[in-house]
C-alpha cells in the first residue's frame, strides 16, 4: 500500500485560506467516507483534525474543513493564524481492512 | 479523562525484538480498537497494524506483515506490539492510538516511545 500523494509544503500569510490534497485510489480515498485528518507540532503526538471526510472533533476551530471529490480528500484552512503552522497528515481506511496515511504537509505562515 | 501512556525508550542491536506497551485508562477499553503507528526521524506517520476491541482479530501493514505482532491484555487495559527482525531503519517514534469501534479514526495518542536501533 503506498502512502497517499500530498504536496510537501504549503504556505499562505495569516488571515487567508489554503488547502492540502490528499490524493489516493478507488481501493482507498475513492472506495469509503473514511478520510481523517492529522495536526502534528514538532516532538508531539498527532491530533485529529477532521474524520470521516468532513466532520469536526468537538474542540477544533470550524476554521478547518474537509472535503473529498473522487479519489481527492481535501483540508482547507480559512482565516489563517500563527498556531496552524504544523504537519498535516490525511489517512484513510481501504480495502484491506488496514490504513494508510499521507506523506504529510508542512504549513507555514509567512 | 481518557488517556494512552506507553512504555519508555528502547534501544536494541540489530537483529533483536522490541516490545512495545500502551495502557489504558479513563475509557471503556473494550470499545476501541488500538493501533500503532510510527514516524522515523524527519519522516512521516507509517500505520503499522491495529488489534479489535476483544483481541481476537489483528491488522496489519502489508510492508511489516511476519515482523509485527500486536496483542491486548483485556485484564489489564493494555496492548502490545512487537517488531522482530530490527534493522537501523526501524529506528522511529512509535505511537499508539486508539478508535472507538468502527469510527475509522484515531482520537486517543499515546505519548510515544522512542526506539533506536544501533549496533
Amino acid at each position: 500500500q503506498s502512502a497517499l500523494t500530498q504536496p510537501a509544503s504549503v504556505s499562505g500569510s495569516p488571515g487567508q485560506s489554503i488547502t492540502i490534497s490528499c490524493t489516493g485510489t478507488s481501493s482507498d480515498v475513492g472506495g469509503y467516507n473514511y478520510v481523517s485528518w492529522y495536526q502534528q507540532y514538532p516532538d508531539k503526538a498527532p491530533k485529529l483534525m477532521i474524520y470521516a471526510v468532513s466532520n469536526r472533533p468537538s474542540g477544533i476551530s470550524d476554521r478547518f474543513s474537509g472535503s473529498k471529490s473522487g479519489n481527492t480528500a481535501s483540508l482547507t484552512i480559512s482565516g489563517l493564524q500563527a498556531e496552524d503552522e504544523a504537519d498535516y497528515y490525511c489517512n484513510s481506511f481501504t480495502s484491506s481492512s488496514t490504513y494508510v496515511f499521507g506523506n504529510g504537509t508542512k504549513v507555514s505562515v509567512l | 479523562q481518557a488517556q494512552l501512556v506507553q512504555s519508555g525508550a528502547e534501544v536494541k542491536k540489530p537483529g533483536a525484538s522490541v516490545n512495545i506497551s500502551c495502557k489504558a485508562s479513563g475509557y471503556t477499553f473494550s470499545s476501541y480498537y488500538i493501533h500503532w503507528v510510527r514516524q522515523a526521524p524527519g519522516q512521516g506517520l507509517e500505520w503499522m497494524g491495529t488489534i479489535s476491541p476483544t483481541g481476537d482479530r489483528t491488522f496489519y501493514s502489508q510492508r511489516l506483515q511476519g515482523r509485527v505482532a500486536v496483542t491486548r491484555d483485556t485484564s489489564t487495559s493494555t496492548v502490545y506490539m512487537e517488531l522482530s527482525s530490527l534493522t537501523s531503519e526501524d529506528t522511529a517514534v512509535y505511537y499508539c492510538g486508539g478508535e472507538r469501534s468502527g469510527t475509522t479514526y484515531f482520537d486517543y495518542w499515546g505519548q510515544g516511545t522512542l526506539v533506536t536501533v544501533s549496533s
